[in-house]
């Protein structure tokens, strides 16, 4: 079965960085995954979607602070440089025929 | 720019219908699968239902196979989901979002919401 896992929190200081991790289910770390960031009160927005290769692209307007990489079944998001509007959750998402999965999210706290 | 606008959401009883809309501006929508996704009130994000971009074929989430239908109006720019035999469990924010080669999701819109209550 599909499935995404995402620790369900994460802090970091103001100014700092935060790496995020993504974990593929077993048998599935072939697998690319997108991940989406969410606002307090907001509709998701749409970050980067990265491969199993680290090879990636990156949607309109996100800034170089956003960075992605992949080891294995684990996919991950750096961000660098943090501002509190980077508060927010953090989704990762991967697909296969006819079903899209979610993680359950990472709430990201900035100090 | 690319936007998705939703639009239908209220509050209905248990049991009963509402169709939501999605419409899209600043891209060719017809060549695009869509796909709806909902979130309940403090909840994470569950994709619901994805259409292809000619709208052939149709995918669910088990949780809503049957009850919901997910459909478009490519003359009118316009992805539909209708959901019938509503039920508590269903009380949500539903978001339509844009699809990018038949896999990740990179446009969102603000979405709707639906609260089923008696």
């Amino acid at each position: 079965q599909l499935v995404l896992t995402q620790s369900p929190s994460a802090s970091a200081s103001l100014g700092g960085s935060v790496k995020l991790t993504c974990t593929l289910s077993s048998g599935h770390s072939s697998y690319a995954i997108a991940w989406h960031q969410q606002q307090p009160e907001k509709g998701p927005r749409y970050l980067m979607k990265v491969n199993s290769d680290g090879s990636h692209s990156k949607g309109d307007g996100i800034p170089d602070r956003f960075s992605v990489s992949s080891s294995g079944a684990e996919r991950y998001l750096t961000i660098s440089s943090l501002q509190s509007e980077d508060e927010a959750d953090y989704y990762c998402q991967t697909w296969a025929t006819g079903i899209q999965v979610f993680g359950g999210g990472t709430k990201l706290t900035v100090l | 720019q690319v936007q998705l606008v939703e639009s239908g959401g209220g509050v209905v009883q248990p049991g009963r219908s509402l169709r939501l809309s999605c419409a899209a501006s600043g891209f060719t929508s017809s060549n695009y699968g869509m796909h709806w996704v909902r979130q309940a009130p403090g909840k994470g994000l569950e994709w619901v239902a994805g259409i292809s971009y000619d709208g052939r074929n149709k995918y669910y989430a088990d949780s809503v196979k049957g009850r919901f239908t997910i459909s478009r109006d490519n003359s009118k720019n316009t992805l539909y989901l209708q959901v019938n035999s509503l039920r508590t469990e269903d009380t949500a924010v539903y978001y339509c979002a844009k699809d990018r080669a038949a896999a990740y999701m990179d446009v969102w819109g603000q979405g709707t919401t639906v609260t089923v209550s008696s």
